[in-house]
């Protein structure tokens, strides 16, 4: 089955920690990204990176970092100075930038 | 700047009834046009896409949606509506500028729900 996996579906952490939020894909995509979505909003783009060991900055990338040092792999950190965390985050990836994106189940952050 | 104004932000029609999800955009350049579905917590699922070919696109599940230039439009609608069709729509533009930049932007969600 080819794919985007995230992993876990559901986090939750105390406010003050650093959360790592995992996105893995096997269909062999160079661009991959991460969303935010509040409710009642539209995606808001986090980061993105068009290849392995590049990365660029999105709309609202205040408080997060990335890493894609392999192909298939694109993992967020959501970091304590992120003032609002509590998200549903989503992984997406597509053959190259600007081509239709597909998207992993997400994970519900929740912090308290 | 580009932009996707999705007009309504809640949509009820009755089982067999047809949908019509209506989205405007503004864009600078020829734009891609999207249409995204999501289900309660999960992921998007792509539905159909405009890439300057043919100006009515055919998607999954029986959707189609038609881009109109001079109306800057990009409505998506379904002949017969299903119970299983409740869920979020995004409308998203995606432009290719003439630097190489490209960005998607999504509009806000159109929730359909469907009435028994």
């Amino acid at each position: 089955d080819g794919g985007i996996t995230q992993s876990p579906k559901y986090l939750f952490r105390k406010e003050g920690q650093n959360v790592t939020l995992s996105c893995e894909q096997n269909l062999n995509h160079d661009a991959m990204y991460w969303y935010r979505q509040d409710p009642g909003q539209g995606l808001r783009l986090i980061y993105y990176s068009q290849i392995v060991n590049d990365f660029q900055k999105g709309d609202i990338a205040e408080g997060y970092s990335v890493s894609r040092e392999k192909k298939e792999s694109f993992p967020l950190t959501v970091t304590s100075a992120q003032k609002n965390p509590t998200a549903f985050y989503l992984c997406a990836s597509s053959i190259q930038k600007g081509y239709e994106q597909y998207f992993g189940p997400g994970t519900r952050l929740t912090v308290t | 700047a580009q932009s996707v104004t999705q007009l309504d932000s809640h949509v009820s029609v009755s089982e067999g009834t047809p949908v019509l999800l209506r989205c405007n955009y503004s864009s600078s350049y020829s734009p891609s046009l999207f249409w995204y579905v999501q289900h309660p917590n999960k992921g998007l699922q792509l539905l159909l896409k405009y890439t300057s070919a043919a100006t009515l696109v055919k998607g999954i599940n029986g959707f189609e949606a038609e881009f109109k230039k001079s109306e800057t439009s990009f409505h998506l609608t379904k002949p017969s509506a299903h119970m299983s069709d409740a869920a979020e729509y995004f409308c998203v533009v995606s432009e290719q500028s003439n630097f190489g930049n490209e960005k998607l932007t999504f509009g806000t969600g159109t929730r359909l729900t469907i009435i028994p």
